[in-house]
């Protein structure tokens, strides 16, 4: 079956613009988590959605949010952009009450 | 008290031998202990994982030790092969599984 994918693959953003990520999980899987993956910082967490709703959040500033529609697709939304959000952002899918975590491939953000 | 502590940072193994790979954690709330590995360019794939009510967990060649009172638990990976190339990441969670706490990575290269 088809995996979890992920658009745009590569963008390019200057400081203070917004960008828009997507997320279309694994057919079935209901829950999508986005992590933020820098040399620096490692993974880190972003949110997570369930049917539509925010289940979880992580150590993010406001500019990070994310919606979930009613297909499970996902979007997380950068507003403001800084150099510092230059990242591999990562979308996964699971069914909730299964561990296994499915990622996608990344966008890969680069801010200048 | 939410991180999790994972060691060496790159390691290099000969092709048979035994790769060991190290993590520690302190939130004795965490109930998951998952490890993730990734190859360049990909998303991270779920390897392994163990909850704290099991001591050992063995996959194939992959064998998660944990260790519940000293809060650490390990990855081996027996007859290392050039394929195992990659990053691994150790993780935790608490009461859910798609709010992950990574390690910082270590970077495995197995010499032929």
């Amino acid at each position: 079956k088809a995996g979890v994918t992920q658009t745009p693959r590569y963008l390019i953003k200057t400081r203070g613009q917004q960008v828009t990520l997507s997320c279309s999980p694994i057919s079935g899987h209901r829950s999508v988590s986005w992590y933020q993956q820098t040399p620096g910082q490692g993974l880190q967490f972003l949110f997570e959605y369930f049917s539509e709703t925010q289940r979880n959040k992580g150590n993010f500033p406001g500019r990070f949010s994310g919606r979930q529609f009613s297909n499970s697709r996902s979007e997380m939304n950068v507003s403001t952009l800084e150099l510092g959000d230059s990242a591999l952002y990562l979308c996964a899918s699971s069914f909730p009450q299964e561990g296994e975590l499915f990622f996608g491939e990344g966008s890969r953000l680069t801010v200048l | 008290q939410q991180q999790v502590k994972q060691s060496p940072q790159s390691l290099i193994v000969q092709k048979g031998g035994i790769s060991i790979i190290n993590c520690a954690y302190e939130n004795t709330a965490f109930d998951y202990f998952p490890w993730y590995q990734q190859f360049p360019g990909k998303g991270p794939a779920l390897l392994i994982a163990i909850r704290p009510d099991v001591s050992e967990k063995k996959e194939g060649r992959f064998t998660i030790s944990f260790n519940k009172s000293a809060k650490q638990f390990s990855l081996h990976i027996m007859d290392s092969q050039p394929g195992d190339s990659a990053t691994y990441f150790c993780a935790a969670s608490m009461g859910g599984f798609q709010k992950l706490v990574f390690g910082t990575g270590t970077r495995l290269l197995v010499s032929p």
